[in-house]
């Protein structure tokens, strides 16, 4: 089982919708958990950061992470075309041995349609 | 120049050629991070320095080679690439190596084609 599973996409939406991005991992331990957008032709950049279970707002921007279900999300409200780009899950135990390095998701691929 | 820059941006070079990438953090930050990208794949961690000391080594084969010459500026020295080594080839930093609770920031990559 790999430790970060994510939908590659592409997942088209109209501009306006509600759009849901998720990721399920394995690995208990994770209690930092990351969303990074990155476009084309350009490196990552860390769009949401939460610690443990709960919410996290900012924004259109909404992070959700279900630690009993291994589960978390990202929602983006009022999706606009500028919010088109590819989005990477990623976790950490938070620790500082090797054993604790950032893990990724594949990314999904997100188009918003004008 | 702010951020997290890297050279050259495109790349292409042949199996028996050696080239080399360049990465720049004007962040202050004392780790610094390779990372490859590849089609439908995770990014892959490749090397990890800390105050200019090699603490990850991510089994990655020998013919790249890490270079850290101050906790600025980091390299990837490459040389007989193999084809399956084409990929968008990322440069990161963080303020410590502790990998949560750390903001990584990358630089924009360098897309890497070996012939």
């Amino acid at each position: 089982q790999k430790e970060v599973e994510q939908d590659p996409g592409p997942l088209s939406v109209p501009e306006g919708a509600i759009v849901s991005l998720n990721c399920t991992y394995s690995n208990s331990a994770f209690q930092y958990f990351m969303w990074y957008r990155q476009y084309s032709r350009k490196g990552p950049e860390l769009l949401m950061y939460t610690y443990s279970s709960g919410n996290k707002e900012d924004g259109r921007f909404t992070a959700q992470v279900d630690k009993s279900s291994k589960y978390i999300s990202l929602f983006i409200r009022d999706s606009q075309p500028s919010d088109s780009a590819t989005y990477l899950c990623a976790m950490s135990t938070g620790g500082m041995n090797r054993d604790d390095k950032i893990i990724f998701g594949k990314g999904t691929r997100l188009h918003i349609l004008p | 120049e702010t951020g997290v820059t890297q050279t050259p941006r495109h790349l292409v070079m042949g199996m028996t050629n050696k080239k080399s990438l360049k990465c720049e953090q004007h962040l202050g930050h004392n780790a610094m991070y390779w990372y490859k990208q590849s089609a439908k794949k995770p990014l892959e961690l490749m090397f990890v320095y800390s105050l200019e000391e090699r603490v990850e080594n991510n089994s990655v084969p020998s013919r790249f080679s890490p270079e850290c010459p101050n906790s600025s500026h980091l390299f990837l020295h490459l040389h007989t690439l193999q084809p399956e080594d084409s990929a968008l080839y990322l440069c990161a930093s963080s303020q410590t190596t502790r990998w949560g609770g750390e903001t990584q920031y990358f630089g924009p990559g360098t897309r890497l084609l070996v012939l």
